[in-house]
C-alpha cells in the first residue's frame, strides 16, 4: 500500500512571496502519477499540476511548479508570485499506473493536506 | 460537458434515517471512489469499485454501502445515519491507464 504525507499542516506568505509546499510518499511501484489539488472554500477540487513518474522533467503551469525527486519520493509544489486567490487547502496524492486488475482501491492516496493561506 | 454529478449538494438528516447520495459519471471511467473529508483527516476512502459490479471497502466502510450496477452510477448509501457520519462527502472517478482524476463537487451532510 501506498502511503502520502504532507508534513504542513498550516503555511501562511505573504501576497507575491514564493511558497513551497513539501509532500512525499512510500511505494513499492515503478510507474505512477503524482497530482496537487486545490480546494478553496467552493470545495471544490481543482487539479493544479500532475507529474508522470517516468517522466524526469518536472511540470509546470504557469505559477506552479513542481520538485520531484523520485529517489527521494519527494513531490513539492513551488507557488511563485503568491495571490490572494492562492488561498486554499492543497492535496497531494498518488495514482498508480494502469489497470486495476489484482484488485484493492490502493491505486489511490491522498495526504492529509496543507491549510495555505495568501495573506494581503 | 463531461464530468461526475453528486446529488444533493447538502442535506440534513436525522439521526436514524437512511440516505442515498448520488454519484453519476459519464466519461466511462471504470474505477470510482467514496471519499468523505473531515478537518484534519483529510480525504478518507469509504468504499471503491474498480469495475462494474464489483466493489470494496476502505479505510471507513462501516455505516455505509455501496452498488455498481452500471459503469456510470455509484451511489453510497448510509442505512442509517449517525451524528458522526457529518461531513463532506467526494464521489471520483480515475482513468488510471490515461492517468487521470476527476471529482464531483462533493455533499455536506449534516446528521442531526
Amino acid at each position: 500500500a501506498q502511503t502520502v504525507t504532507q508534513s504542513q499542516p498550516e503555511m501562511s506568505v505573504q501576497e507575491a512571496e514564493t511558497v513551497t509546499l513539501s509532500c512525499t510518499y512510500d511505494t513499492s511501484e515503478n510507474n505512477y502519477y503524482l497530482f496537487w489539488y486545490k480546494q478553496p472554500p467552493s470545495r471544490q477540487m481543482i487539479l493544479v499540476i500532475r507529474q508522470e513518474a517516468y517522466k524526469q522533467q518536472n511540470a509546470t503551469e504557469n505559477r506552479f511548479s513542481v520538485n520531484f525527486q523520485k529517489a527521494a519520493k519527494s513531490f513539492s509544489l513551488k507557488i511563485s508570485d503568491s495571490q490572494l486567490g492562492d488561498t486554499a487547502m492543497y492535496f497531494c496524492a498518488f495514482m498508480k499506473h494502469g489497470i486495476n486488475s489484482g484488485g484493492g482501491a490502493d491505486g489511490l492516496t491522498f495526504g492529509k493536506g496543507t491549510h495555505l493561506i495568501i495573506q494581503p | 460537458i463531461a464530468g461526475i454529478t453528486q446529488a444533493p449538494t447538502s442535506q440534513i438528516l436525522a439521526a436514524g434515517r437512511r440516505m442515498t447520495l448520488r454519484c453519476t459519471q459519464d466519461m466511462r471511467h471504470n474505477a470510482m471512489y467514496w471519499y468523505r473529508q473531515d478537518l484534519g483527516l483529510g480525504l478518507r476512502l469509504i468504499h471503491y469499485s474498480n469495475t462494474a459490479g464489483t466493489t470494496g471497502k476502505g479505510e471507513v466502510p462501516d455505516g455505509y454501502s455501496v452498488s455498481r450496477a452500471n459503469t456510470d452510477d455509484f451511489p453510497l448509501t448510509l442505512a442509517s445515519a449517525v451524528p458522526s457520519q457529518t461531513s463532506v462527502y467526494f464521489c471520483a472517478s480515475s482513468d488510471r491507464a490515461a492517468g487521470k482524476l476527476f471529482f464531483g463537487s462533493g455533499t455536506q451532510l449534516s446528521v442531526l
